[in-house]
């Protein structure tokens, strides 16, 4: 299946600094990226879609200056935490699609601690 | 609100065995669904899907059933291998959604000797 990579896997920051976590299609080009968070012990939770060469388009109840995201080209998405607090520590996944009716890839996911 | 839900937040099966995870969902205009296996600390992995036009795909020892009438789905792993202890995540699609999973609460299996 088709890949995509996500950087860093594990990132530790102290609270009020900014963290950026990039998505990239390694193997396919995607102009569509999404972004989840998960909670311990709870489902994964749509973030936002990150259109390339475009705004994205945040989910209600998702803070668009918290969450910065960037869709530079048709293979990278970044998602940037900006200021962050101890309770945006969670497990940030990205995925990708082919195409229409195809299954999403995902990336290997962020865990964030806010310290 | 939840619109994919599933209801057993656990299972355990002896090897060999089958192993039958169910999910619910509310949404009419849901037309695609997919199955994910999950580990701790790693992203979902694609086991399966079905579209709505059908009732039943099947790869390998997993299959997958879908009865649009109950908005119901199920998997089922036959015969189940310690390997396939994991968190398995049932998601859904509409038609005008490309791409946006809802997914359910998980369920994690736990395959024992």
């Amino acid at each position: 299946g088709a890949v995509v990579s996500q950087h860093p896997s594990r990132v530790i920051c102290k609270s009020g600094t900014s963290v950026k976590i990039e998505c990239r299609s390694l193997d396919f080009q995607a102009t569509t990226m999404f972004w989840y968070r998960q909670f311990p012990k709870q489902s994964l939770m749509l973030m936002a879609t990150s259109n390339e060469g475009s705004k994205a388009t945040y989910e209600q109840g998702v803070e668009k200056d918290k969450f910065l995201i960037n869709h530079a080209s048709l293979t990278l998405s970044t998602l940037t935490v900006t200021s962050a607090h101890p309770e945006d520590s969670s497990f940030y996944i990205c995925s990708a699609e082919q195409g229409a009716n195809t299954e999403a890839f995902f990336g290997q996911g962020t865990r964030l601690t806010v310290v | 609100d939840q619109q994919v839900k599933q209801n057993s937040p656990s299972l355990s099966v002896q090897e060999g065995r089958i192993s039958i995870l169910n999910c619910d969902y509310t949404n009419s205009m849901f037309d695609y669904f997919l199955w994910y296996k999950k580990y701790p600390a790693e992203g979902p992995t694609f086991l399966i899907s079905i579209s709505s036009i059908k009732d039943k795909n099947e790869d390998g020892r997993f299959t997958v059933f879908l009865n649009k009438s109950a908005k119901h789905l199920s998997l089922h792993i036959v015969p189940s291998q310690p390997g396939d202890s994991a968190v398995y995540f049932c998601a859904a699609r509409g038609a005008d959604s490309w791409g946006k999973l809802q997914f359910g609460a998980g369920t994690q299996v736990v395959v024992t000797p």
